[in-house]
């Protein structure tokens, strides 16, 4: 595998269940993000981590849960959601977050999870 | 709080002809990125501009920014139908030095 891989590409549940969404980066950074993309907001931001530590959260609500267990693997967790959070979730990497690793920050981003909530 | 506003939203041109897209932003950095997006697809970075009076090409595709007056410019040169895609511009900002993303422009090149 190269790059950054997301698992599962498709993802149909209902509000009452429990999923995680998996990426993981073969690209030796150390800075990973999620990212919701839908119709009404084309790339909002949710998650930052940065060396396995959470750096950033946008006032993400609660039911939808990081967890990055290694510089390589980013999971979120998703348990009772409503219809609205059907979206694209993406997940992307760097080097690390500006002023740490890298001189800048270009972002890779995996190929995104279609989220559908019924 | 930093934003980042690209115009055209929508553009729908011919094959062969050249269109500018413009990317403005608010606040000073001198990092800005160009990504392509394909229907159903993932992001692809495109351009990385790290200074002032940077310009790269890559095929019709030419990207350039002025930090001065807080603009990038996607210019493209005789358009092909393959050209069809979203364009997102980023710039660096944000308390961690994140990406802040423009809305997206969607281009479509018919024959």
């Amino acid at each position: 595998e190269t790059g950054v891989t997301q698992t599962p590409r498709h993802l149909v549940m209902g509000m009452t269940n429990k999923k995680s969404l998996k990426c993981e980066q073969h690209l030796g950074h150390n800075a990973m993000y999620w990212y919701k993309q839908s119709a009404k907001k084309p790339l909002e931001l949710m998650f930052v981590y940065s060396l396995e530590e959470r750096v950033e959260n946008n006032s993400v609500p609660s039911r939808f849960s990081p967890e990055c267990p290694n510089s390589s693997h980013l999971f979120l967790h998703l348990h009772t959601l409503q219809p609205e959070d059907s979206a694209l979730y993406l997940c992307a990497s760097s080097h690390g977050t500006s002023g740490t690793m890298a001189s800048y920050n270009e972002q890779f981003f995996g190929p995104g999870t279609r989220l559908t909530v019924l | 709080e930093l934003k980042v506003e690209q115009n055209p939203l929508f553009l729908s041109m011919q094959e062969g002809k050249n269109y500018t897209i413009y990317c403005n932003y608010s606040t000073t950095s001198d990092r800005l990125y160009w990504y392509r997006q394909d229907p159903g697809k993932s992001l692809e970075s495109l351009f990385v501009l790290l200074s002032n009076g940077a310009v790269k090409q890559e095929g019709r595709l030419m990207a350039s920014l002025d930090t001065k007056a807080r603009l990038s410019t996607l210019h493209i040169t005789a358009a092909v139908h393959d050209l069809s895609a979203t364009y997102f511009c980023a710039v660096e900002g944000g308390s961690q030095g994140n990406l802040i993303f423009g809305k997206g422009t969607k281009l479509s090149v018919k024959p």
